[in-house]
Formats: structure tokens, sequence, C-alpha cells
């Protein structure tokens, strides 16, 4: 089946610092992926939707200068939390679309802890 | 604004047993209902998809079933083994591919 890969899994940064989080598409090209954030016991939230070549579209609520979307290639798209906040802590789930199955796939997650 | 409530949070049941996962959603004018599965520090695994047209789908030991005019999903599973541990989540898709996910139950069968 096809995989999404994402990196790093797990990443520890000091407040005031930015983080850059990868999504790749593994075996498959995909020109819609989504950025997802869950936090303790609670529903994974979508944060935007990330569309290849183009600007990422956000969901309200989330600031799109602090999160930054990029996704120049068929296959990658990164994900960078700027100035980093131990409110920003939290579990961040990519998925990406193979679109002629229609199909989501999604990546295991990276666990951020701002300090 | 839609909102997905899954009961219960958290569910232990012995091996063998049968269960049902309850999902409710608020829109009806969903695409599609999903069933995941998430178990610690890996992605999200995709049960069972209904379509809205649908009533119910099943896959081995898993029944899933949607009644949209009540906004209600529920995802029955046979016979659980230790290996059903996980948390399972529902989510409606309400645009595109958008997903609005559940709070999860988070399911324990022990042995």
């Amino acid at each position: 089946g096809a995989v999404v890969s994402q990196h790093p899994s797990w990443v520890i940064c000091k407040s005031g610092t930015s983080v850059k989080i990868e999504c790749r598409s593994l075996d498959f090209q995909a020109t819609t992926m989504f950025w997802y954030r869950q936090f303790p016991k609670q529903s994974l939230m979508l944060m935007a939707t990330s569309n290849e070549g183009s600007k990422a579209t956000y969901e309200q609520g989330v600031e799109k200068d602090k999160f930054l979307i990029n996704h120049a290639s068929l296959t990658l798209s990164t994900l960078t939390v700027t100035s980093a906040h131990p409110e920003d802590s939290s579990f961040y789930i990519c998925s990406a679309i193979l679109t002629r199955l229609g199909i989501q796939y999604f990546g295991a997650g990276t666990r951020l802890s701002v300090l | 604004k839609q909102e997905v409530t899954q009961i219960p949070a958290a569910l232990s049941v012995p091996e063998g047993e049968n269960l049902v996962l309850n999902c409710s959603f608020t829109d009806s004018a969903i695409y599609n209902l999903q069933w995941f599965r998430q178990d610690p520090g890996k992605g999200l695994t995709s049960l069972l998809l209904i379509q809205s047209s649908q009533r119910e789908q099943t896959s081995g030991r898993l029944n899933a079933s949607l009644d949209k005019s009540s906004g209600r999903s529920t995802l029955y599973i046979a016979a659980s083994q230790p290996g059903d541990s996980a948390t399972y989540l529902c989510a409606e898709e309400v645009g595109f591919q958008k997903l609005v996910f559940g709070t999860g139950t988070r399911l324990l069968v022990s042995p």
C-alpha cells in the first residue's frame, strides 16, 4: 500500500526556535496533503490544506504566519512551526491523497515538545 | 460548525467479547463516514469507509453502520482480540477529503 513518511517522529526544542516537519509520499505523487494537530485526549484538528505549487489553505483560527507550509514538489510538504512556544507542543500528523484512488494516507505523526 | 462525538471515551473488555463503538455527528450533509484505528506512535489506519448512500460496510470482524437521519454511526467489533487494542476514531468527510474527526475511543482488550 501507499506509504506516507513523516520526519522527525519526535522533536524537542527551546521556546522561540523554529521547527520543520517533513511529510513525504514515498511511492506516489500527491498534489494535496493535509496537516492535522492533535492535543492529548483530543481529536485530530485539520490545520491546513497543502496544495503543490500554490499557497496552503488554512483553517479558521490557524495562524498562517506561525505555521508555514511549503509544498514545493508532488512528494514533499513541510510544516514549519516558527517561534515555537510551549502551547505549540502537540502531535502533528500529515496525510497525502492518492488522487487516482481518492484515498487519504496518513503519516505516523511528529510529537513536538517545546520547552 | 461540524462536530463529531464518540462514546465511550474508553472501553476495557476481556478477549472474545463483542463490542460497539458509537459516533455521532451534527452535519447530515456528509460525503462519507470513515472509521480509523490509531496505534501509539503510528499513523492512522483506515478500517471502513461508508459512502453517504450506504448504510453499512463490513470487513472481517468489523461492521460499521451509518444512519444519516439520526447523525449516528456505530462500529461493531466481533470476538475482540488483544491485538484490537488501540484508539478508534470516526471521521466525517465534509468536503473534498476534508475530515472532521471525533475524539476517539480508547479500547483495551485484555487476554
